[in-house]
Parts: structure tokens; sequence; C-alpha cells
């Protein structure tokens, strides 16, 4: 089955700083990378996600790449906020038949203001 | 608005007992998930459902069962809950077909057994 991989489980930078997640996947059949945010004591919600015919996509300061050939997509936040601190999970699923996503193990972004 | 609700937010329980986790959606979605979250393990697949009556297990079923009589509810069973089943549950839900694969999570239910 597919295998996630999500680093760094930590990430703490300034406020205006740049973050970037990154994850690895296993499974080469593997066609849609979605991006939940989990704010403190709430659902996660997905932010962004990306198809494997796509090399990049953007939404305002968020951003994600996929590298089909090395298996791995990263998150890009620019000039980050207090308010984008909560914990990422990245995901890798093929969309054919039952969608069942693999999950990461999680990063938890602390923005200092 | 898609909403997904679960019938608790916390839930205390003894070693033991039969324990009964609701989730409910109103979108008319056709699969629905069960995960456990633990610090630093990510979300776990405990059980899918892809249609009423219909179940597959996912990565963590052991001591876990599941049940779909209807295509808006998915309930998740301890049989005999232990104290390492302690944790988050986060039921989810998505449509088929539709070519949006987003997945919608209820508020989640902390479990404690003690």
């Amino acid at each position: 089955g597919e295998n996630v991989e999500q680093h760094p489980s930590t990430l703490s930078v300034q406020e205006g700083d740049s973050a970037v997640i990154k994850c690895t996947y296993s499974d080469s059949a593997s066609n849609y990378f979605p991006w939940y945010k989990q704010e403190l004591g709430k659902r996660p919600q997905l932010i962004i996600d990306i198809r494997s015919n796509v090399g990049e996509k953007k939404d305002q300061r968020i951003a994600v790449t996929l590298n089909k050939t090395a298996k791995h997509f990263s998150l890009h936040i620019t000039e980050t906020q207090p308010e984008d601190s909560a914990v990422y999970f990245c995901a890798a699923s093929k969309t054919g038949g039952s969608y069942i996503p693999t999950f990461g193990r999680g990063t938890s972004l602390i923005v200092h203001p | 608005d898609v909403k997904v609700t679960q019938s608790s937010r916390y839930l205390v329980k003894r070693t033991g007992e039969k324990v009964f986790l609701e989730c409910v959606q109103d979108m008319d979605h056709e699969n629905m998930f069960w995960y456990r979250q633990d610090p630093g393990l990510g979300l776990r697949l405990i059980y899918f459902s892809y249609d009423v009556k219909m179940k597959e297990k996912g990565d963590i079923p052991e001591g876990y069962s599941v049940s779909r009589e209807k295509k808006e509810r998915f309930s998740l069973i301890l049989e005999s809950a232990s104290t390492n089943q302690t944790s988050m549950y986060l039921c989810a839900s998505t449509a088929t077909g539709t070519g949006v694969y987003e997945q919608y999570f209820g508020p989640g239910t902390r479990l404690t057994v003690t």
C-alpha cells in the first residue's frame, strides 16, 4: 500500500518568514495530493490540493509543488502570519475506485509574532 | 455547506465497556471514514465505508467494528474498550463521481478509557 513520509514534524518560524513542509510517497500510481490544516481544537480542513498532471499550484500565500519522478510534494507558505500556526497534514491517494487517502504524520507549524 | 457531526465531543468510559461513536453527514456522500488521531502518529484509518452496509478495514481495525445502516450515518463501535483506545476519533466523508475528493471532517470525539 501507499506510504507517506512528512518532514519536519515541528517547524518554528518568525512572522513574515517562509515555511516549507515536505512529503514523499511510495506508490507511483497515486495521482491526488491534498493538504489539510488543523488549528488547535478544530477539525482538519482542506487548504490546497494538486493532481499529478500539474507541477505547481498557488493560492495567495500558499503553494504546492509536485515532483512525480522523485515522488515528493511540498507545501510552501510565504509571509507567514500567527494565524498560520496549526498542524498541517499531507496525503496521497489514487482517485480511481475507492478513494482512500494515506496521510503523513503531520507538521506542527509555529509562527512567532 | 457540508456538515459532519459527531455524537459527542468528549466521552469517558471504563475498561470493558461497549462504546458507540456516531457520525452523521448531510451531503449525501457515499464514502465515510473513521480515523484515530494520536500525537506524532497523524491520522490513521480504522474503517471506511463506500455504501450502505458496505465496510472495509483500514490500517488499524483491531478492537473496532463499524455499522452503516443508512447512507448518512456511520457508527464506530468499541466492543470492549481498553485504555490503549484512549484517543481522538475523527469521522470524515467524501463524495464520489464528482471529481471532488475533499474530505469533510467532523469535530472529533475525545475518548478517555479509564
